[in-house]
């Protein structure tokens, strides 16, 4: 059974600082997605990383993919109030279960003045 | 270009009804499913479908049924609900491993409270 863990569950940043959310699963996939929610709103799509060694960046925001330790790592670098919001990491099962997501807990980021 | 469409918003149940969410794509996804979300779970499968005719069951569909006769339709049928059922609900929909485009989109959710 696919398991996804994130860490940390709550994170309080100052604006300007950096910091890292951390996605751990436990089976073998090549196909890990990361998501953004607001409050009272659907998830919008930030990143889908497709093989191992996989780094995305958009914006203050970078997504890496390594699949032989099972972890993926979402980077904020000079957090600014807008980031606020919930995260969360999704692991596909990929072959047969191709699009079954598994999501991690999410992590809930406030970015402070 | 409307994407998932998800119906009804909001909605309030009694322990004992049924009921069906509703889930309209029009981008010609193969791939739909739909999962719920719990405070502090994350999101959890419910169903999954890969086409028409086709369907299978995920982490939590104890409660709940599926059918899909169209490629852009997957309604989600709540049998009899209870009020561990309250949720929210969201559908997605994606293509095929490979295929153009590797985004599962997901609909703007519906919230259901059983009483």
């Amino acid at each position: 059974e696919l398991k996804v863990e994130q860490n940390p569950l709550f994170l309080s940043m100052q604006e300007g600082k950096n910091y890292t959310i951390y996605c751990n699963y436990s089976t073998t996939s090549d196909r890990l997605y990361w998501y953004r929610q607001d409050p009272g709103k659907s998830l919008e799509s930030l990143f889908v990383l497709l093989s191992n060694g996989a780094v995305k960046q958009e914006g203050r925001l970078m997504a890496s993919l390594d699949t032989k330790a099972r972890l993926s790592t979402l980077h904020i670098t000079a957090a600014v109030h807008d980031l606020s919001a919930t995260y969360f990491c999704a692991v596909d099962g990929g072959g047969t279960s191709y699009g079954k997501l598994t999501f991690g807990q999410g992590t809930i980021l406030t970015v402070h003045p | 270009n409307a994407g998932v469409t998800q119906t009804p918003k909001f909605q309030v149940l009694k322990t004992g009804q049924s009921m069906t969410l509703q889930c309209a794509q029009d981008m010609n996804h193969e791939y739909m499913s739909w999962y719920r979300q719990d405070p502090g779970m994350g999101l959890r499968l419910i169903h999954y479908s890969v086409g028409a005719g086709i369907t299978d069951q995920g982490e939590v569909p104890n409660g709940y049924n599926v059918s899909r006769s169209t490629t852009e339709d997957f309604p989600l049928r709540l049998l009899s609900a209870a009020p561990s059922q309250t949720s929210v609900y969201f559908c997605a929909s994606s293509s095929p491993a490979g295929a153009f485009g590797n985004t599962i989109y997901f609909g703007e959710g519906s919230w259901l409270t059983v009483v």
